[in-house]
């Protein structure tokens, strides 16, 4: 299994509070990607990283913030977490090429009441 | 833009039947496709992968074929096991990112 560890697992906070998921790769891959999974609409792609201090947005970027200062490491923040992003939320990892696959972490749930 | 369409779930099965999940797609050019099973409570695996047409991808018994003249990945199984159950979520790559179809369910039943 690749060496993709998201914490913490679970999480219920408050609306409002800033909320920051981390991931850790022990793989020293390039790419890694943030996603949430909503019943309905499979995974959708919040922001990802094709390097140290690269990111860029995907489809669903609005709340969320993202920094990657080492290789290892890429944290997504909700700055003022709201109800809306109560979801599951999955790192992924890939290599190089595109055609590679992405490798996924075990999510971490996050409740916000 | 690019996407991905999946058959509604769940899809309901008694062992050793045989499975077939439709996929189809929209995108420019050829992108690589791929198939992802998820478990409860895990995050998703890769099951197979296509990187070009009439490629086919296979694993575990699943196998699904590249087709570009009909822009579809669809995922069988001749035997589908208890073990099975899970849901499985076709993919594309376009730009080093990955887009989904929305998952189908499958649940097999002894």
């Amino acid at each position: 299994d690749a060496g993709i560890t998201q914490s913490p697992r679970h999480k219920v906070t408050e609306t409002g509070t800033p909320v920051t998921l981390r991931c850790h790769q022990t793989e020293n891959h390039r790419y890694m990607y943030w996603y949430r999974q909503d019943p309905g609409h499979g995974l959708r792609l919040i922001h990802y990283s094709y390097g140290v201090k690269d990111t860029d947005k995907g489809e669903v970027s609005d709340g969320y913030s993202v920094s990657r200062s080492k290789t290892e490491d890429f944290l997504l923040t909700l700055e003022s977490a709201t109800s809306s992003q109560t979801s599951v939320y999955f790192c992924a990892i890939s290599a190089e090429d595109s055609n590679q696959p992405q490798h996924f972490g075990d999510g971490t749930r996050l409740s916000i009441l | 833009g690019d996407s991905v369409t999946q058959m509604e779930g769940p899809v309901t099965l008694s062992e050793e039947a045989f499975l077939t999940i439709n996929c189809t797609y929209t995108a420019t050019g050829y992108p690589s496709l791929f198939w992802y099973v998820q478990y409860p409570g895990e995050g998703l695996q890769l099951l197979l992968k296509a990187t070009k047409a009439d490629d086919k991808g296979s694993n575990k018994g699943f196998e699904a074929t590249y087709r570009k003249e009909t822009t579809s990945f669809h995922l069988e199984k001749g035997s589908v096991q208890v073990s099975d159950s899970a849901v499985y979520f076709c993919a594309l790559s376009r730009s080093d990112k990955l887009i989904f179809g929305t998952g189908t369910r499958l649940q097999v039943f002894p």
